[in-house]
Parts: C-alpha cells; structure tokens; sequence
C-alpha cells in the first residue's frame, strides 16, 4: 500500500539556516504529494502541494520538487525564521485507487533558536 | 470562509463519562475526516464521510466510539464511557473534492480531550 517516510526530528536549526526536511514515498501509481504544517496548539495547515512528476510547490518560502524518478518530495527553505518553528507533515493521496485517502508521515518537529 | 470549526477546544472528563465532539465542515465540502492525535501514535484517522455517508470506520478503535454525519454542515465524534487512554487531540477534516483530493484537506483547530 501506500506509504511515507519523513526525517526523523526534531530538527534545530538557527535563523536564517538552509532548511532541508526528506520525504520519500512508496506509492503505485500518480500520487498527489503535499506537505503540512502545524503550529502550536493549532490543527495542520496545508503548505504546499505537487499532484504531477517535476511539478514544485512553493510557499511562504518553502518549496518541494515532485521527483519520481526518486520517489522524494523534499521540503527546503533558504533562510528560515523563528516563526517557521512548527511539526511538518509530509502526505500524498492518490495513485491506482481511486478510494486512496490522505496517507500522512509521522511529522518532524522543527525548532529555530534566534 | 471561517473554515473547519471544532467544539470545543478542550474538554476535560471523568473515566465513564460520554463525550461529544462536533465539527463543522466548509460550506461545499463533500468529505469529512475525523482524525486523532497522540505522541505515541501520531495521526490516526478514524473515520471518514462522504455525502454525509459513512464511508469507512476501520480506523474507530472500538465499539465506544460511534460518529455520526446527519447532515451536509455538521458531524459528531462520541465516546461513551471515556477511557483515560481516550486522551489525545482529536482533528476533523474536510475536503472539496473527496477522498483523491488534489487539494488537500483543511483542518479544524482540533479538540484537546483529557480524561481523568
């Protein structure tokens, strides 16, 4: 079936540090891949998603490249601000079945020290 | 749009008791997912609707949790009797365009249940 497989957290990183979070995912078929983002005390929020092969999506400064060649969907940001402290959720839903429901990873719990 | 809206935010509940959450969906969404939120396990979903149809409840750890969906605009989680291991945030989800969504689900601001 499918699945996902994220980085393991938590990542530490300092202001204004490159920011790479691996996804990779098993999935037969055209999946859509997105990433998540949760705040807080807050649900998760949609980041940024890709529903075809070398398709990027991009926001608030993040961005993640559909790769199938090597099944990945790695989440980077080239300067990353305190305020990007959060758990990151890496999904992807799609494929062969048509009845395939969101399958999420595990999150990575980011945290950026001033 | 005001979005997902979950009640309520926190519940706080003896072991035995029954708990109610409740969730409204956006207006036009034709999916409805309830999701549960714990360290040990991450997210779980639990059960989702479609049309207002209950269309898969595998993830319902047992027969204490029932959810019902009696309308386009509103769904019900309940536990009856709670259980301390019941603790965990409980999401609700909806989305546009079903299960295969090339959009993504929104989420509510979740429900943090603890049961003491």
């Amino acid at each position: 079936g499918n699945s996902v497989t994220q980085m393991e957290g938590p990542v530490t990183l300092s202001e204004e540090a490159f920011l790479t979070i691996n996804c990779t995912y098993t999935a037969t078929g055209y999946p859509s891949l997105f990433w998540y983002v949760q705040y807080p005390g807050e649900g998760l929020q949609l980041l940024l998603k890709a529903t075809k092969a070398d398709d990027k999506g991009s926001n608030k400064g993040f961005e993640a490249t559909y790769r199938k060649e090597t099944t990945s969907f790695h989440l980077e940001k080239g300067s990353v601000q305190v305020s990007d402290s959060a758990v990151y959720f890496c999904a992807l839903t799609g494929g062969y079945s048509s009845a395939s429901k969101i399958i999420f990873g595990s999150g990575t719990r980011l945290s950026i020290r001033p | 749009d005001a979005g997902v809206i979950q009640s309520p935010r926190h519940e706080v509940t003896e072991m035995g008791q029954e708990v109610t959450l409740r969730c409204k969906p956006i207006s036009g969404h034709n999916s409805l997912f309830w999701y549960r939120q714990t360290m040990m396990r991450g997210l779980e979903l639990l059960i989702y609707f479609n049309n207002n149809v209950p269309i898969d409840d595998s993830g319902m750890p047992e027969d204490r949790f029932s959810a019902k969906m009696p309308n386009a605009s509103f769904s019900t989680l309940k536990i009856q009797p709670s259980e301390p291991r019941d603790s965990a945030v409980y999401f609700c989800a909806s989305s546009l365009d079903g299960l295969d969504t090339n959009y993504g689900y929104t989420f509510g601001s979740g429900t943090r249940l603890t049961v003491v």
